[in-house]
């Protein structure tokens, strides 16, 4: 049971390329999210999906994209890099059922972008 | 959700109790008191959640005002090891998305 994974850890990216950042989970969790966090802030949504085939926008989704298609992964792409997307990114995932307590995170992936 | 008002750092001796506050004054009736830790930058991770009783567990206590208005972490005896980024948020627990937001959480500080 390896909770959630994102790979890469670490990448430099140069303005305008593209990449995908990867992130899965192997506990069967509906729910999977992908945060954001730059110096000295706190995590903020940048998309989120409840389950296969669903996904939607959080607090700042520009400029990100992301899909579904199977429970275990949740990509997040960046389409054309910015140096303001430079920042340490998330993946979160749980159950969405009433009783929803504990979110497992990833160990996030530094993203710098040049 | 509610909003959430934290201290942005505190420090606390090795091997005594670390008391973190939060105050939640504009919480609703459904709405729950989570805690998450972030050490060194790592992946948040889960401590604790209430709603109006205090609760335990082999992490902490969590202490929660009988008005609701305000809440407090207990870490019983600080380690080194639990020098991290506390966040407390509030939240309704209802089945679908039911995010979590994070704000500034509170940076502490275990000193030897």
């Amino acid at each position: 049971n390896a909770g959630v994974t994102q790979t890469p850890k670490f990448q430099v990216l140069k303005t305008g390329q593209s990449m995908t950042l990867q992130c899965a989970q192997d506990m069967n969790h509906e729910y999977m999210s992908w945060y954001r966090q730059d110096p000295g802030m706190g995590l903020r949504l940048i998309h989120y999906s409840v389950g296969a085939g669903i996904t939607d926008q959080g607090e700042v989704p520009n400029g990100y994209n992301v899909s579904r298609s199977t429970t275990e992964d949740f990509p997040l792409r960046l389409l054309s890099a910015a140096p303001s997307q430079t920042s340490v990114y998330f993946c979160a995932s749980r159950l969405t059922g009433p009783i929803t307590t504990e979110a497992f995170f990833g160990q996030g992936t530094r993203l710098t972008v040049v | 959700d509610a909003k959430t008002t934290q201290p942005p750092s505190m420090d606390c001796a090795e091997g005594r109790a670390a008391n973190l506050p939060c105050n939640h004054s504009t919480i609703s009736g459904n709405e729950y008191v989570y805690w998450y830790r972030q050490i060194h930058s790592q992946g948040p991770q889960y401590i604790i959640h209430g709603l109006k009783n205090n609760e335990t567990n082999e992490m902490a206590s969590l202490i929660i005002t009988e008005d609701r208005k305000s809440s407090t972490l207990i870490l019983p005896h600080a380690t080194l090891r639990d020098t991290a980024v506390y966040y407390c948020i509030v939240r309704a627990l209802r089945t679908g998305a039911n995010n979590l937001f994070f704000g500034t959480g509170t940076r502490l500080t275990v000193i030897p």
